[in-house]
């Protein structure tokens, strides 16, 4: 079975400071790691994907995220948040099962706020 | 193209009655999936299809809750009776297997209350 565990329900940083969101992964085989962003009142929407391809992966509005096998992660950063970053992200797993279910499991969400 | 479309954006019914959530998925995309998002649980996949087939129903949580894609352009979500805790907001998402990779896209969900 596969999962994600995401660190942390809430985080706070000033603008300006550096963001970094924890996602962990559990899976029997070669995962696929999404970071997808949630604004209030909408859908989701992706940041970034690794599909087995770099290992750092960079992603919209000045994310990245960095595949660690050895350590399962796939932890989402940005160098400087702005206020527009505040929402909630979500990290999901999907397997490489060469034919067979291509469903995203998601972790339970951050919800990040930025203080001015 | 419009994006995964969802109607009604809102629903507000009394418990015990019927209630239909719709979704047009993105045109090509062989993929859909229902998930419901509340705060207690988070985000759970309820159901989804390939080709119009339905794949994996393991998430549905009881026989009350039923989903159909009776062709590629269009699908829907039945909860009957409604309950109160079935209030929560209900997404629908589309993809295409593209290299494997499953990127899907999301509608701006049904946020659905039964009082």
């Amino acid at each position: 079975a596969q999962s994600v565990t995401q660190l942390g329900s809430h985080v706070s940083v000033s603008e300006g400071a550096l963001v970094l969101l924890r996602c962990n992964y559990s899976s029997s085989v070669p995962p696929y790691l999404f970071w997808y962003v949630q604004y209030p009142n909408q859908g989701l929407q992706l940041l970034l994907k690794y599909t087995s391809a770099a290992t750092l992966v960079k992603g919209i509005n000045g994310f990245e995220a960095e595949f660690k096998k050895s350590e399962t992660s796939f932890h989402l950063t940005k160098p400087s948040a702005h206020m527009s970053d505040a929402a909630e992200y979500f990290c999901a797993v999907s397997g490489n099962y060469g034919g067979a279910t291509n469903k995203l499991i998601f972790g339970t969400g951050t919800l990040l706020a930025v203080q001015p | 193209d419009a994006g995964v479309i969802q109607s009604p954006r809102h629903e507000v019914t009394e418990m015990g009655q019927e209630v239909t959530l719709r979704c047009k998925p993105i045109s090509g995309h062989d993929y859909l999936f229902w998930y419901r998002q509340t705060m207690m649980r988070g985000l759970e996949l309820l159901i989804y299809f390939n080709n119009n087939v339905p794949i994996d129903d393991s998430g549905m949580p009881e026989d009350r809750f039923s989903a159909k894609m009776p062709n590629a352009s269009f699908s829907t979500l039945k909860i009957q009776p409604s309950e109160p805790r079935d209030s929560a907001v209900y997404f629908c998402a589309s993809s295409f297997r593209r290299d494997r990779v499953t990127e899907a896209f999301f509608g701006q969900g049904t946020r659905l209350t039964v009082v």
